[in-house]
């Protein structure tokens, strides 16, 4: 499974456009990017998922340069609410999610 | 249908007893899977069935741990003999099987967050 590298915490304010970048060096050619986003006390939730390119969706967009070494998630216009951890996974049809290794994600913190 | 679902939400048990948890999967997804997640850390893969049949266990899975999925609905994870480092968030999720090549997303529940005293 590709190892993913995030950092471990941002810091945003209400409004601003916030993008993470998670490096994975090792991915494969079958391998799909995703993202979750998790609360406290809750089970993470699926945020957007890509192979190459750009993907967008009606939360996020996910860019992916063409060596796929790294991607980005950006989020618009963060809120409060958005406030919680940011999980980058690697893996094809049979590991994403589901037997990927999550890794320690990164922490946003929204402020007012 | 709600999603996935986990029974109970909380347990507190001393330490040297067994506990039960259940997980209730979205009914037409074919896989189930089993997270352990302690605070400040991300969700470790911990077993996933696909039907019935269990495919995959992490080493995290002692001998301790054991996980069924009878009639490839609903599944249990028991831990026996509980120990103080059992306790975390126990995370359940369920997601379709995969077609090669095509994405899936893993539906996860809100967990069971386990305190052994």
């Amino acid at each position: 499974l590709a190892k993913t590298t995030q950092p471990i915490s941002m810091d945003s304010y209400e409004g601003q456009e916030v993008n993470i970048t998670c490096s994975h060096n090792n991915i494969a050619t079958n391998d799909y990017i995703t993202w979750y986003q998790q609360f406290p006390s809750q089970g993470p939730r699926f945020i957007i998922q890509g192979y190459k390119t750009k993907v967008t969706n009606e939360v996020a967009s996910l860019f992916i340069p063409a060596d796929r070494k790294s991607s980005t998630l950006s989020l618009p216009r963060v809120s409060l609410s958005d406030t919680a951890v940011y999980y980058c996974l690697v893996g094809d049809g049979d590991t994403n999610a589901g037997k990927s290794t999550f890794g320690d994600g990164t922490t946003l913190t929204v402020k007012p | 249908d709600t999603g996935v679902s986990q029974d109970p939400r909380h347990k507190i048990t001393k330490r040297g007893q067994n506990v039960t948890f259940r997980c209730d999967p979205i009914s037409e997804h074919n896989r189930l899977y089993w997270y352990r997640q302690t605070l400040g850390q991300g969700p470790e893969f911990l077993t996933y069935f696909q039907n019935e049949a269990q495919l995959e266990k992490s080493r995290l899975l002692s001998d301790r741990f054991s996980a069924e999925r009878p009639k490839g609905s609903f599944s249990t994870l028991e831990i026996q003999r509980t120990e103080q480092g059992d306790s975390a968030m126990y995370l359940c999720a369920s997601s379709p099987l995969s077609i090669r090549g095509l994405n899936t997303e893993a539906f996860f529940g809100q967990g069971t967050r386990l305190t052994v005293v």
